[in-house]
């Protein structure tokens, strides 16, 4: 069946680094954008970022611009999320989410496939 | 603050129809027919429960409606159900460089 299943989540320090994979199953993960979405405890939503289905264009929310980079790998069928210079407010669960987009304008139209999550922790 | 709005908040009792409503701009639900809406019971992770404006996936009760007027989008349950209890976002196609903005979340409670 169609699966996302997140990993790479912990416990971290303020300034330190985390790498967050989502690994795909059951749908051609090269024919689609992927989206990176975090929900802080007791808070909505926020989407973080997006990767087209080739890697090609990247987008990134101003709260983490700069210090986040997503990425994939189409041949392991796996999206990466690499978390730099963490803040205490980057202290969330992360959902990859399978995005269907409008192809000329990589915006999203809906993510109808989601992971169950891995929770990151920023504190000292 | 969210770029789409919600009310925190709605109830109803099983049997009743409730509806939830997501404001928005020209630059987002006005202005395409790209809304979303997501079900979300604690501790899990969001479900896809509505994609453009009113179509719902296979496997989503048809109990679930969605409709848009203006910059308003709206999710509506009809038949109240203790499952339904959950927060609902709504999320729109939005033509900044965000690609996708979400609202606040409105937590729906079963009496």
């Amino acid at each position: 069946q169609v699966q996302l299943v997140e990993s790479g989540g912990g416990v971290v320090q303020p300034g330190g680094s985390l790498r967050l994979s989502c690994a795909a199953s059951g749908f051609t993960f090269s024919n689609y954008g992927m989206h990176w979405v975090r929900q802080a405890p007791g808070k909505g939503l926020e989407w973080v970022a997006f990767i087209r289905y080739d890697g090609s264009n990247k987008y990134y929310a101003d709260s983490v611009k700069g210090r986040f980079t997503i990425s994939r790998d189409n041949s392991k069928n796996t999206l990466y999320l690499q978390m730099n210079s963490l803040r205490a407010e980057d202290t969330a669960v992360y959902y990859c989410a399978k995005g269907v987009v409008v192809a000329a304008t990589d915006g999203t139209r809906y993510m109808d496939v989601w992971g169950k999550g891995t929770t990151v922790t920023v504190s000292s | 603050q969210s770029a789409l709005t919600q009310p925190a908040s709605v109830s109803g009792s099983p049997g009743q129809s409730i509806t939830i409503s997501c404001t928005g701009t020209s630059s987002d639900v006005a202005g395409y027919n790209y809304v979303s809406w997501y079900q979300q019971h604690p501790g899990k992770a969001p479900k896809l429960m509505i994609y453009d404006v009113s179509n719902r996936p296979s496997g989503v009760s048809n109990r679930f409606s969605g409709s848009k007027s203006g910059n308003t989008a709206s999710l509506t349950i009809s038949g109240l159900q203790a499952e339904d209890e959950a927060d609902y976002y709504c999320s729109s196609y939005t033509s900044s460089s965000t690609l996708v903005v979400f609202g606040g979340g409105t937590k729906l409670t079963v009496l």
